[in-house]
């Protein structure tokens, strides 16, 4: 079965240091997304993409944040200068369309020390 | 704005009891889907169920059940004996299909369900 699928599936890194975050959805999707759990919270809407060009952003999702699908098949979520108020996971997915169902892929989980 | 409540914070029952995991939800479009999703201590978000706000009729999928009432506006899940592998969080979430919305789901706080035996 189709799945989305993310890299790395941990990252600890120092704050202040740039980390990417990377995807590849499922390869009939057109919508992307990127999805924030902090420790014991809710799931959060960060962003989503669609057409080459981010459809929705949240009030998280600030200048630090950018995405970008480098090429037809990875989605990539890059966090400038790292804070420790990022540590979370980071969960990518994707839909075949507008209201459709959204596959989540199993997580990348950060950790900024 | 939309809003997803569950307010059971955590269940915890024992194997082969059934449970019912509440869902109250709030939004002004008129047309939207619901879902369920598991997140088993793993950490991955597993997709149970999406449901459109014009189909009100139950489902069931093995042990699995759904019950959507638009009246009380909510969308209730029921595991029927339970067993230790249903130890997971669900979160129930919306997406709303109104003019100008973009496919985002709002999810609940989310319900940890502990099952021992």
């Amino acid at each position: 079965e189709p799945e989305v699928t993310q890299t790395p599936s941990h990252q600890v890194t120092q704050m202040g240091q740039e980390v990417i975050l990377r995807c590849v959805p499922i390869s009939n999707h057109l919508y992307f997304y990127w999805y924030r759990q902090i420790l014991g919270q809710k799931v959060e809407f960060l962003v989503s993409f669609y057409n080459n060009e981010i459809s929705e952003k949240s009030e998280i999702f600030d200048d630090q944040f950018s995405v970008e699908r480098p090429d037809g098949s990875n989605f990539t979520l890059k966090i400038r200068s790292t804070k420790l108020e990022d540590s979370a996971m980071y969960f990518c997915a994707s839909s075949v369309g507008f209201g459709n169902t959204i596959y989540f892929g199993e997580g990348s989980w950060l950790t900024v020390v | 704005a939309q809003k997803v409540t569950q307010a059971q914070t955590e269940i915890s029952v024992v194997e082969k009891e059934d449970v019912t995991l509440d869902c109250v939800y709030e939004t002004r479009d008129t047309t939207y889907y619901l879902f369920w999703y598991k997140q088993p201590p793993s950490g991955e978000l597993v997709f149970l169920i999406r449901r459109n706000s014009f189909d009100e009729q139950n489902e069931i999928s093995g042990r699995y059940s759904w019950n959507f009432q638009k009246s009380t506006s909510s969308f209730n899940f029921t595991i029927t004996a339970s067993q230790v592998v249903d130890s997971a969080v669900y979160f129930c979430a919306l997406i709303p299909l109104g003019a100008g919305t973009a496919s985002k789901l709002t999810f609940g706080t989310g319900t940890r369900l502990q099952v021992t035996l």
